[in-house]
């Protein structure tokens, strides 16, 4: 079974702090991993994805990197409006196009 | 723009009830989602299509159908509204392998 672990669950930065959030996976082989950002009252919304360890994707303040079990999205000086819920996706080699979600990290930036 | 669209936004029923969420999508895809999100569970897929005429049971599809006929709507039924049933769902729709989300409908059952 396909398994998306997101950690921490929650996270204070203060602007301008840059952390990491991380993303461990368990899948029979990985088609993909991806990354949305979403807010509260809305749909999550595409970032990235990454297919293959070594990867790496960039936008704005956003950097994801893959491993062959986890993903980080760093984020780099770290704005309020970065606040949002993080939530982490894989899709597997034989699952087709279904996706499984982690529980997601809840970044919260404080001017 | 293409765009992907649910109605109602919000939705409050009975216990026992039928119950129909909508989704519109205008990005021509063949592949639609239905999720439903509670804390603690994350986003959970409860059915898909690959096409017309497809549809398949995903982790948590007890109490739920879906049918398609074209290519833009795959509405999701409720067949009798439960209280476990109350939730946010959304849809999806994705030609490969992104996954684009509609902006969610909040089903409460009492």
């Amino acid at each position: 079974e396909d398994q998306v672990t997101q950690s921490p669950e929650a996270l204070r930065l203060q602007e301008g702090e840059s952390s990491s959030l991380n993303c461990s996976y368990t899948v029979s082989g990985l088609r993909g991993l991806f990354w949305y950002r979403q807010d509260p009252g809305k749909g999550p919304e595409f970032l990235f994805t990454l297919y293959s360890a070594g990867e790496e994707k960039e936008k704005e303040r956003l950097k994801a990197t893959l491993t062959k079990k986890e993903s980080f999205l760093h984020i780099t000086a770290p704005k309020p409006e970065d606040s949002a819920t993080y939530l982490c996706a894989v899709q597997a080699s034989g699952s087709a196009r279904q996706l499984t979600f982690g529980s997601g990290t809840q970044l919260t930036v404080l001017p | 723009d293409a765009e992907i669209t649910q109605s109602p936004r919000h939705k409050i029923t009975e216990t026992g009830r039928q119950v129909t969420l909508a989704c519109h999508q205008t990005w021509n895809h063949n592949n639609m989602f239905w999720y439903r999100q509670d804390l603690g569970h994350g986003l959970r897929l409860i059915h898909y299509s690959y096409g017309v005429h497809d549809t398949n049971k995903g982790e948590v599809s007890d109490g739920y159908s879906v049918s398609r006929s074209n290519t833009e709507d795959l509405p999701l039924t409720l067949e009798s509204a439960a209280s476990s049933q109350t939730s946010v769902y959304f849809c999806a729709s994705s030609s490969d392998y992104e996954q684009y989300f509609g902006p969610g409908t909040r089903l409460t059952v009492t």
